[in-house]
């Protein structure tokens, strides 16, 4: 069965520094989503993308956040300088149609020190 | 405004009992989707049900049913017959017209042997 992928599974940094979190999206999917999840909180929506742009972001969603599909599988979120409060999972998800079911990556666990 | 509230944090039951899982929710929109997701000791999100809000009829999937009821803004999930594996913690979601998704605060679960 088709999944959605995450690299890494975990990543530590330092403050100031740039990470890059990987997804491959399911493969015939069209819509592609970040969320995180702060340890013992609740799942939030950082931005959803199609067709090579963003379609909607939400406040946690700053300047220090980029989004990127570099190519036709991956799917990155680059966080510009990293902060103590970014620490958190991150999760990838894909649909295939518009307000279709999201499936979810495993997750990418970031701590930054 | 969208929200979901799950009121129950934690539940604690000995295995074989039945439980119900409680999520209300806010929205202005009439067409819009309601989730359940399971989040396992292993953190990944594991996609359960999605319901549209012109089907308000309810689901069975083998020990697993969902009660929607748009009258009292609920979605609610009952377990039968509650196993070990049952343990996690689950997420109730709304998603409006457009396509972020919402997630309650989660009610985690825990089946005693």
């Amino acid at each position: 069965e088709p999944e959605v992928t995450q690299t890494p599974s975990h990543q530590v940094t330092q403050m100031g520094q740039e990470v890059i979190l990987r997804c491959v999206p399911i493969s015939n999917h069209l819509y592609f989503y970040w969320y995180r999840q702060i340890l013992g909180q609740k799942v939030e929506f950082l931005v959803s993308f199609y067709n090579n742009e963003i379609s909607e972001k939400s406040e946690i969603f700053d300047d220090q956040f980029s989004v990127e599909r570099p190519d036709g599988s991956n799917f990155t979120l680059k966080i510009r300088s990293t902060k103590l409060e970014d620490s958190a999972m991150y999760f990838c998800a894909s649909s295939e149609l518009y307000q279709e079911t999201q499936y979810f990556g495993p997750g990418t666990r970031l701590l930054v020190l | 405004a969208q929200k979901v509230t799950q009121a129950q944090t934690e539940i604690s039951v000995v295995e074989k009992e039945d439980v119900t899982l409680d999520c209300v929710y806010e929205t202005r929109d009439t067409t819009y989707y309601l989730f359940w997701y399971k989040q396992p000791p292993s953190g990944e999100l594991v996609f359960l049900i999605r319901r549209n809000s012109f089907d308000e009829q309810n689901e069975i999937s083998g020990r697993y049913s969902w009660n929607f009821q748009k009258s009292t803004s609920s979605f609610n999930f009952t377990i039968t017959a509650s196993q070990v594996v049952d343990s996690a913690v689950y997420f109730c979601a709304l998603s409006k017209g457009y396509n972020d998704m919402r997630f309650g605060a989660g009610t985690r679960l825990t089946v005693k042997p």
